[in-house]
C-alpha cells in the first residue's frame, strides 16, 4: 500500500497569514503515461463530509476559493492557503489515487492563532 | 443536485452484521465507480471499498477483506456495504462516495452513517 503522511499534524496561522500543509507519498503517484500526478486535497469541517478541494495534485475543483492552491510531484506535495479566512479552520487530507487501494494521509489540524 | 444518503447503522455486536445503503439522485449512477469511506470517532479518514459501474470489479482495504462485500443495484441507484463479523474497531462513520470519471477523485459524499460495535 502507498503510505500518505502530512506534516504538520497541527497548525495555527493568524488571519490574513498563508497556512502551508505537506503531504508525502512512499512511493511516486505520478503515472508517466499522462504525466498526472494521482493525488487529491480535501477539507472536512467538524460534523460535515469531507469536501474536494484539489486533484491532480493542482487542479481547484470549481468553487473552491483560489487562495487554496496545490503543488508539487512524484512524492512530495503542498497543500498552500495564501491568506487564511476564519472559515478555513478544518482538518485537511491528502489522498493519492494511483493504486486501486486508495490511501489518505492522517490528516492536519488547521487552527486560526 | 447529486445527493447521497446512507442509512442502515446502529448498535450491533460484535460478532454481528449489518448491511449500508447508499441511495444516488441527481447523476447516472451507473455511470460510475462508487466508494465507501469510514472516519472512526475522532480518527482520519479511512477508504474501505470501490466497485465499478457494472460491479464487475471490487476493492477492499485489506482489514475488511473476506468479512465486507460492496455491492450495488444500478435499477435502484443504490450501493451497500455488507458487513459481517464485525469488530469494535469497525466503529465509524460510513461514508458513501462518488469516484469522479477520469480522475479518482471522490467529488461527492453523503452525510454518512454512523455504525458502533460494542456489546
Amino acid at each position: 500500500d502507498i503510505v500518505m503522511t502530512q506534516s504538520p499534524d497541527s497548525l495555527a496561522v493568524s488571519l490574513g497569514e498563508r497556512a502551508t500543509i505537506n503531504c508525502k507519498s512512499s512511493q511516486s503517484v505520478l503515472y508517466s503515461s499522462n504525466n498526472k500526478n494521482y493525488l487529491a486535497w480535501y477539507q472536512q469541517k467538524p460534523g460535515q463530509p469531507p469536501k474536494l478541494l484539489i486533484y491532480w495534485a493542482s487542479t481547484r475543483e470549481s468553487g473552491v476559493p483560489d487562495r487554496f492552491s496545490g503543488s508539487g510531484s512524484g512524492t512530495d506535495f503542498t497543500l498552500t492557503i495564501s491568506s487564511l479566512q476564519a472559515e478555513d479552520v478544518a482538518v485537511y487530507y491528502c489522498q493519492q489515487y494511483y493504486s486501486t487501494q486508495v490511501t489518505f494521509g492522517q490528516g492536519t489540524r488547521l487552527e486560526i492563532k | 443536485e447529486v445527493q447521497l444518503v446512507e442509512s442502515g447503522g446502529g448498535l450491533v455486536q460484535p460478532g454481528g452484521s449489518l448491511r449500508l445503503s447508499c441511495a444516488a439522485s441527481g447523476f447516472t449512477f451507473s455511470s460510475y465507480w462508487m466508494s465507501w469511506v469510514r472516519q472512526a470517532p475522532g480518527k482520519g479518514l479511512e477508504w474501505v471499498a470501490n466497485i465499478k459501474q457494472d460491479g464487475s470489479e471490487k476493492y477492499y482495504v485489506d482489514s475488511v477483506k473476506g468479512r465486507f462485500t460492496i455491492s450495488r443495484d444500478n435499477a435502484k441507484n443504490s450501493l451497500y456495504l455488507q458487513m459481517n463479523s464485525l469488530r469494535a474497531e469497525d466503529t465509524a462513520v460510513y461514508y458513501c462516495a462518488r469516484v469522479r470519471a477520469v480522475a479518482g477523485t471522490l467529488d461527492y459524499w453523503g452525510q454518512g452513517t454512523l455504525v458502533t460495535v460494542s456489546s
